[in-house]
């Protein structure tokens, strides 16, 4: 069975700073991995992915994601945030073979003024 | 591209009664469409899965004469709630899988479901 640890409930940051968010994954397969955001009432919206081939994931809106398989890790980064990037974020996780999706428990980015 | 709807967006009905809520992919044909539920506050529980022209695959604890879910068509699933009591409300999700794209779900925008 596989398990999706975002390590942080909520992240507070200012505009134009950098902004980390903490992904881990367990699972015996190998995997994929997403990273979804999600605002108010609102569905979700794929970030990025990552397949295969490089581990160095860029996906919309400038963020990016690095994933590390020695750590089981698969954190997302933006170097500079903006107002407009206050919402949930979700990491999750399908093994290979499986299209199925295991989320994490979400973490809230709210970008101060 | 890749355009997935949810009808109702939001919808209230009275405990004891069914409620269905309906999913289409608008511009792509949706092999395998997924049903998600989500509290608030909280992340997101894979219900079931379902494959057109068969029957859904409920994961464990979700009952599945409560949650009726069908998948008629490459374009439209349903998920019907019965005799729905103030513990169904939640915001549903849907989300949908083309053929050629095994990794990548679709998502639709949720439905909020109230029971009273």
């Amino acid at each position: 069975a596989q398990s999706v640890t975002q390590l942080d409930s909520q992240v507070p940051v200012f505009e134009e700073a950098p902004v980390e968010l903490r992904c881990n994954y367990s699972s015996s397969v190998s995997v994929y991995l997403f990273w979804y955001v999600q605002y108010p009432n609102q569905g979700l919206q794929l970030l990025l992915k990552y397949l295969s081939g490089s581990t160095l994931v860029k996906g919309i809106n400038g963020f990016e994601a690095e994933f590390n398989k020695s750590q089981t890790s698969f954190h997302l980064r933006k170097p500079s945030v903006h107002i407009s990037d206050t919402a949930e974020y979700f990491c999750a996780v399908s093994d290979y073979g499986d299209s199925r999706l295991t989320f994490g428990e979400g973490t809230q980015l709210t970008v101060n003024p | 591209g890749a355009v997935v709807s949810q009808h109702p967006s939001w919808v209230i009905c009275k405990s004891g009664t069914s409620v269905k809520i309906e999913c289409r992919s608008l511009d792509f044909q949706a092999t395998t469409m997924f049903w998600y539920r989500q509290f608030p506050k909280q992340s997101l529980m894979l219900m079931a899965t379902s494959n057109e022209g068969s029957k859904a695959t409920y994961e464990q604890g979700v009952e599945k004469d409560k949650f009726l879910i069908n998948h008629a068509s490459l374009t439209l699933s349903t998920l019907t709630v019965t005799s729905a009591h103030p513990e169904d409300s939640s915001f549903y999700i849907c989300s949908a899988r083309a053929a050629g794209t095994p990794y990548e779900q679709y998502f639709g925008p949720g439905t909020r479901l109230t029971v009273t």
